[in-house]
């Protein structure tokens, strides 16, 4: 596609639950990052996936978060047993990876709200 | 370890004046360095990047950064900033590569009418 696409743009769910988030990256890249911005807050790296590499997970938080990435492509990231401070957004990002200072582009982000 | 570090949390500056949104970076080897603007209720966008040649680098928006190997900064500026400027810049950089990029804590700018 033309940009990243993430879903839902938006998410409520009760304390407890698990969810899911997708990130459809730009085709062709094979870099891929999840982040998760808290309310006016930076970004908090999650997790990194290159190519065919083991991804890096060491942002990821507890053993509650997960992501696969399959086929090179479309990633998930999951949440289990969610808790009021995994409240914030997820954003995911994209970039060819591996060229010198090649940019990401990041997709608009999921809201997660656990009430 | 690589660190990037915005040390300002918020920057006022009045519309029309110049813009200076502060960044310092420790990345080993030759470092690769960008900034990214947030604009409320919105998602990321590349502004500009340093990788190699002119430490002067122009970018969108009229923004433009200088790379400063001495002092490990890379600055954001503008000569006249706008009240449409006003939003969240993020300052990041990494060694090139496959290595993740590391993002800083990011700064708000409010440029008041």
């Amino acid at each position: 596609g033309a940009g990243v696409s993430q879903s839902p743009s938006n998410k409520v769910t009760e304390k407890g639950k698990d969810v899911e988030l997708r990130c459809d990256p730009i085709s062709g890249h094979t870099a891929l990052y999840w982040y998760r911005q808290s309310l006016g807050q930076g970004l908090e790296f999650l997790i990194y996936f290159q190519g065919n590499s083991a991804p890096d997970k060491s942002g990821l938080p507890s053993d509650r978060f997960s992501a696969e990435r399959t086929g090179g492509s479309v990633s998930t990231l999951t949440i289990q047993r969610t808790q009021q401070e995994d409240s914030a957004v997820y954003l995911c990002a994209s970039s060819l990876g591996g060229e010198p200072g090649r940019g990401y582009t990041f997709g608009s982000g999921t809201r997660l709200t656990v009430v | 370890a690589q660190s990037v570090a915005q040390p300002e949390d918020q920057v006022n500056v009045a519309e029309g004046n110049p813009l200076t949104v502060k960044c310092t970076y420790s990345v080993s080897g030759n470092p690769y360095l960008f900034w990214y603007v947030q604009y409320p209720n919105r998602g990321l966008q590349f502004l500009l990047k340093y990788i190699t040649g002119d430490n002067l680098v122009k970018g969108s928006y009229g923004f433009e950064a200088e790379f400063n190997k001495s002092q490990t900064s890379f600055h954001l500026k503008k000569p006249s900033a706008l009240v449409s400027d006003s939003a969240l810049y993020f300052c990041a950089g990494n060694s090139g590569g496959y290595q993740k990029v590391t993002f800083g804590t990011g700064t708000k700018l409010q440029v008041i009418p």
